[in-house]
């Protein structure tokens, strides 16, 4: 069964820092990951989709990278800023079933003024 | 253009009643999903549809069942509702294994 896991659960940086995300899974043989932010009481809103023949994608200051081989993915958020506390949520699909996102437990972030 | 909406926002149940959970989406997507999420659970996928006409067991179904009306709405029936399912639940559709939208979710107390 797949296993995602998102370290650290809570993180805390001053304005201006970059923010790097971790998330880790165990079966390697994946469709796509996805990068998802939720605000408190909110739905999710997705911040980027990495096919699994891919290494990287950017949007804006938002950079992810993959690693399928050994089972990483990492998030970087450039030049953080106060409206970046919320959480983020990593999931993954499975190359024989693709819609069954499997996700991590989120990292919770604060960024203060 | 809504995205995914989601009704009733809030619900408060006695053990035992039933209801059902409407989702609707206007852009169009092929599969639509049923998730829910716990405190340190996770969101954890009860039911999906990859297709009109279709419909999938997910993570955790046993309780519910699911009703792909249409290309737009999809909905979620608790046919006799239990404490366990407590929860909030989000709605999200895709276009096949694009990236998924959600809505804004249904918080549901069991009492």
């Amino acid at each position: 069964k797949q296993e995602v896991t998102q370290i650290p659960a809570a993180l805390s940086v001053p304005e201006g820092e970059n923010l790097v995300l971790n998330c880790s899974f165990t079966d390697s043989a994946i469709y796509n990951l996805q990068w998802f932010r939720q605000d408190p009481g909110k739905g999710l809103t997705s911040l980027l989709l990495i096919q699994s023949s891919q290494r990287e994608q950017t949007s804006g200051r938002l950079n992810a990278s993959l690693d399928k081989s050994s089972g990483r993915s990492t998030l970087y958020i450039a030049a953080s800023q106060p409206g970046d506390s919320a959480t983020y949520l990593c999931a993954v699909s499975k190359s024989d079933s693709w819609g069954k996102l499997q996700f991590g437990a989120g990292t919770q972030v604060v960024v203060t003024p | 253009n809504a995205g995914v909406t989601q009704t009733p926002k809030f619900q408060v149940l006695k053990t035992g009643q039933s209801m059902t959970l409407q989702c609707a989406q206007d852009m169009n997507h092929n599969s639509m999903y049923w998730y829910r999420q716990d405190p340190g659970m996770g969101l954890r996928l009860i039911y999906y549809s990859a297709s009109e006409g279709t419909t999938d067991k997910g993570e955790v179904p046993n309780g519910y069942n699911v009703s792909r009306l249409n290309k737009r709405e999809f909905s979620l029936r608790l046919e006799s509702a239990a404490p366990s399912q407590t929860s909030v639940y989000f709605c999200a559709s895709s276009e096949w294994a694009d990236t998924q939208y959600f809505g804004p979710g249904t918080r549901l107390t069991v009492l």
